[in-house]
């Protein structure tokens, strides 16, 4: 089976940084994904690490350690329209389908 | 480019109707299919995912079923809706041998409200 652990909130300032967290466990480990979900709307895919590393794109990046079974999506030079739900999902091996975490919510304050 | 509709947008359906929910897949071939479902302020489940014609497999025993009559469409229905069905459908894709990981991608979603 699969366990995804993310945190459920979190705050931050316009213009700043934020690292957002994710711990796996996973039977076959086949790729991590970051989704962003606006209120309301269907989640858009963001980023995908499959080999240890940092991956950018923009102001998002992606970082994967597959011996600690962790990941963090890191958005810089925030924006009002950051204010959305990160997912962390996880494909495994035996699987074509995502197993999602629930979700970090994060709030974008002026 | 690739394109995926899912309708009804919104519907509100009384306990004990059925449901029949649509899902289409343009601009590729041979596409793995997925029901996902989100209850209110909670995770995606992943309820259905199809790797090809007749080939569905159930991720969680409930009153939903899905089928796939073409290639490219996605249907989940269900004879009897219950209360704890309301939610938030998304019918998603992915390529059948893909490159990056097979990424999914997500329709619009359908908000169905049992009453």
């Amino acid at each position: 089976g699969q366990n995804i652990d993310q945190p459920t909130e979190m705050t931050a300032t316009e213009g700043a940084i934020v690292q957002i967290n994710c711990t796996y466990q996973t039977s076959g480990f086949n790729g991590l994904f970051w989704y962003q979900q606006h209120a309301g709307e269907a989640p858009t895919f963001l980023s995908y690490n499959v080999l240890d590393g940092l991956e950018e794109k923009g102001r998002f990046s992606s970082f994967l350690s597959r011996s600690k079974g962790y990941s963090y999506l890191l958005l810089k030079e925030l924006q009002m329209k950051d204010s959305a739900s990160y997912l962390c999902a996880v494909m495994d091996m035996g699987r074509r389908a995502l197993t999602f975490g629930s979700g970090t919510r994060l709030q974008v304050q002026p | 480019s690739q394109t995926i509709h899912q309708w009804p947008a919104t519907l509100v359906q009384p306990v004990g109707s059925p449901l029949s929910l649509e899902c289409t897949v343009e601009g590729t071939s041979n596409p793995n299919l997925y029901w996902y479902r989100q209850a209110a302020g909670r995770g995606l489940q992943l309820l259905f995912y199809s790797i090809g014609i007749d080939q569905i497999s159930s991720e969680v025993p409930q009153n939903l079923s899905a089928s796939r009559p073409q290639d490219r469409q996605f249907i989940l229905s269900s004879k009897k809706l219950l209360l704890s069905d309301s939610g938030f459908y998304l019918c998603a894709w992915s390529v059948r041998q893909g490159g990056s990981g097979n990424t999914i991608y997500f329709g619009e979603g359908s908000w169905l409200t049992v009453v």
